[in-house]
């Protein structure tokens, strides 16, 4: 099993660019998320999806768009890039029901906005 | 005032040293405590769970009080290689389990 995955590892972009982020998990969890780390920040909460075709509002949604294309995939886009999303962005899964047994974090992306 | 809080640091200890953090956290409601190390420029990893009851995983001990809101983390005979950032993470459940997470506090053992 791979875990968790996410691409690219590495991102530059200008001001207005857009991009998406793709993460795929291949542990059948049903619940996945994007979190952004910034220096003095800790992780923040941007969407997640509790299963498959929904998704829901976490701590900073704004200037972000998601989807969860199937079980595995859960994209996180920039429409419109600004610098303030310069960041590094993980993706999670939680298998649930036992939420401490379940939790898997993707390598994150390093994105640096111009 | 943060969901969750903790001391940034960071800790300077010597190896063999014991080493205590805390974290306190706003949320009465919330369900499930945790701690994560996480490594310069590496995703999070699950440390250990935390329960009322105290739990204990070699030399890491957690502690949560429910009364107070306060989970600690003690590391007894620290080693080179628990230089880290330590998270508090505690979650409330709802159509998903959400995560919150403190902002962290560093770990340097030195020899």
């Amino acid at each position: 099993n791979a875990g968790v995955t996410q691409t690219p590892k590495f991102q530059v972009l200008k001001t207005g660019q857009s991009m998406t982020l793709q993460c795929a998990q291949d542990m059948n969890h049903n619940s996945m998320y994007w979190y952004r780390q910034d220096p003095g920040m800790g992780l923040r909460l941007i969407y997640y999806s509790a299963s498959e075709g929904t998704t829901d509002k976490g701590e900073v949604p704004n200037g972000y768009n998601v989807s969860r294309l199937n079980k595995r995939e859960f994209s996180l886009r920039l429409e419109s890039a600004a610098p303030s999303q310069t960041s590094v962005y993980f993706c999670a899964s939680i298998g649930g029901p036992l939420v401490e047994e379940t939790q898997y974090f993707g390598p994150g992306t390093r994105l640096l906005v111009l | 005032r943060k969901e969750v809080e903790q001391d940034p640091g960071p800790f300077n200890v010597p190896e063999g040293a014991t080493v205590a953090f805390n974290c306190t956290y706003s949320n009465s409601a919330s369900q499930s405590f945790f701690w994560y190390r996480q490594d310069c420029r590496k995703e999070p990893k699950l440390l250990m769970s935390v329960y009322s009851s105290g739990n204990e995983d070699g030399r890491f001990t957690a502690q949560l009080n429910r009364a107070s809101q306060y989970i600690s983390l003690l590391i007894r005979d620290s080693k080179l290689s628990d230089s880290a950032t330590y998270l508090c993470v505690v979650t409330s459940t709802g159509t998903a389990s959400k995560l919150t997470f403190g902002t962290g506090t560093r770990l340097q053992v030195t020899l």
